[in-house]
């Protein structure tokens, strides 16, 4: 059974500051997801890494993905309040995809 | 597009009463699922869709049934609701595997149980 965690769960962090949300998973899988949720929102799609060594930037995050490690990781380079929100990883499993619990970021101005 | 849209987007249910999540999308895709979501315990997938015709179960799917009524919709019912199923609901949907599987996500339905 496939099982997603993330680390860590919570983040405060000052604006400016870098940052890196880990993401492990259990069994090997083809592909891997970032989400961002805000409060009271519905989940945002952010990245689909699909191979070993797969790294995808979108302004100030990144995300990394190692197969063989089982491991993808998400930097956030000089935090800015707008990042503020609940970001998920998720990794596929045949026709679905399992959800880690998220990490609640919070950024202080 | 509209995506993928959900009604109602608030319920309230008294313990034992019965009642249906509606989902549609509109982007053509084959597969769609019905999570939900606690605090601290991110999305469980409820049941899924790979395909029209075709329907199983994920990780919770107990106190749950689903019907895919077409292409476009899937939707959740509750026979008895219980507190415990206080929640909020998402439904998605993809493409297929060839378009790696990303799901798009509805506004979500937030439903309490008392």
């Amino acid at each position: 059974e496939l099982k997603v965690e993330q680390n860590p769960l919570f983040l405060s962090m000052q604006e400016g500051k870098n940052y890196t949300i880990y993401c492990n998973y259990s069994t090997t899988s083809d592909r891997l997801y970032w989400y961002r949720q805000d409060p009271g929102k519905s989940l945002e799609s952010l990245f689909v890494l699909l191979s070993n060594g797969a790294v995808k930037q979108e302004g100030r995050l990144m995300a990394s993905l190692d197969t063989k490690a089982r491991l993808s990781t998400l930097h956030i380079t000089a935090a800015v309040h707008d990042l503020s929100a609940t970001y998920f990883c998720a990794v596929g499993d045949n026709d679905k995809i399992i959800f880690g619990k998220g990490t609640r970021l919070h950024i202080l101005p | 597009n509209a995506g993928v849209t959900q009604t109602p987007k608030f319920q309230v249910l008294k313990t034992g009463q019965s009642m249906t999540l509606q989902c549609a999308q509109d982007m053509n895709h084959n597969s769609m699922y019905w999570y939900r979501q606690d605090p601290g315990m991110g999305l469980r997938l409820i049941y899924y869709s790979a395909s029209e015709g075709t329907t199983d179960k994920g990780e919770v799917p107990n106190g749950y049934n689903v019907s895919r009524l077409n292409k476009r919709e899937f939707s959740l019912r509750l026979e008895s609701a219980a507190p415990s199923q206080t929640s909020v609901y998402f439904c998605a949907s993809s493409a297929s595997l060839l378009t790696y599987n990303e799901q798009f996500f509805g506004p979500g339905t937030r439903l309490t149980v008392l």
